[in-house]
């Protein structure tokens, strides 16, 4: 079956702009998850979500970072005035139930953000 | 503050020797530990994991291990092999939690 899919793949945007990152979970996946990787770093938490609902989004790194899921499928992370800071691979995962480690997490491909 | 590490950025084995990856963590509260393995333009995909109940897990060629008292834990590849060449992240997480604290990666070049 399908996995998970992000668009766009890379995406090149001038400070301060605005960009969104779309993602599309494995159809019957109730947990979505965000993360970023920087540059020789790890993955970076972003925000959690059970359904339609973001218990978790500790790991936003600023206002400028928010999320939404509608119909418990498709995600969109957006990121508002842009800085170059922000340039990073945003990664997108999603698992059956969002047991935290214990469920298994799949992760999209991943949208390439440069901020120039 | 890096609540799990991978100190060693890269590692080069040679083809059907045993490769050993390190992760160290700081977080007690950590009850659950996975690797995953990235390949360039790839999703990162889940490869092993450990309950901190157990001190090993095998599968196949991979095998985890758990030292809790020293907060460590290691997966080793035996034999090793070219396919094997990859990014592995060491990750953990609280079961009662839902997200997963990744380390920074170990990129592992296996050689001819």
């Amino acid at each position: 079956g399908a996995g998970v899919s992000q668009s766009p793949s890379n995406k090149v945007t001038e400070k301060g702009k605005d960009v969104e990152l779309r993602c599309d979970p494995i159809s019957g996946h109730t947990a979505l998850y965000w993360y970023r990787q920087s540059l020789g770093q790890g993955l970076e938490f972003l925000i959690y979500f059970q359904g339609n609902s973001a218990p978790d989004k500790s790991g936003l790194p600023s206002d400028r970072f928010s999320a939404e899921r509608t119909g418990g499928s498709v995600s969109t992370l957006t990121i508002q005035r842009t800085q170059q800071e922000d340039s990073a691979v945003y990664l997108c995962a999603s698992s059956l139930q969002g047991g935290g480690g214990t469920d298994t997490q799949y992760f999209g491909p991943g949208t390439r953000l440069t901020v120039l | 503050d890096q609540q799990v590490k991978q100190n060693s950025p890269s590692l080069s084995v040679q083809e059907g020797r045993i490769s050993i990856l390190n992760c160290d963590y700081t977080n007690s509260m950590f009850d659950y530990f996975l690797w995953y393995k990235k390949y360039p333009a790839e999703g990162p995909t889940f490869l092993i994991s450990i309950s901190s109940i157990k001190d090993k897990n095998e599968d196949g060629r991979f095998t985890v291990f758990l030292n809790k008292s020293a907060k460590h834990l290691s997966l080793h590849i035996v034999p090793s092999q070219p396919g094997d060449s990859a990014v592995y992240f060491c990750a953990a997480s609280r079961s009662s939690a839902s997200k997963i604290i990744f380390g920074s990666g170990t990129r592992l070049s296996i050689r001819p």
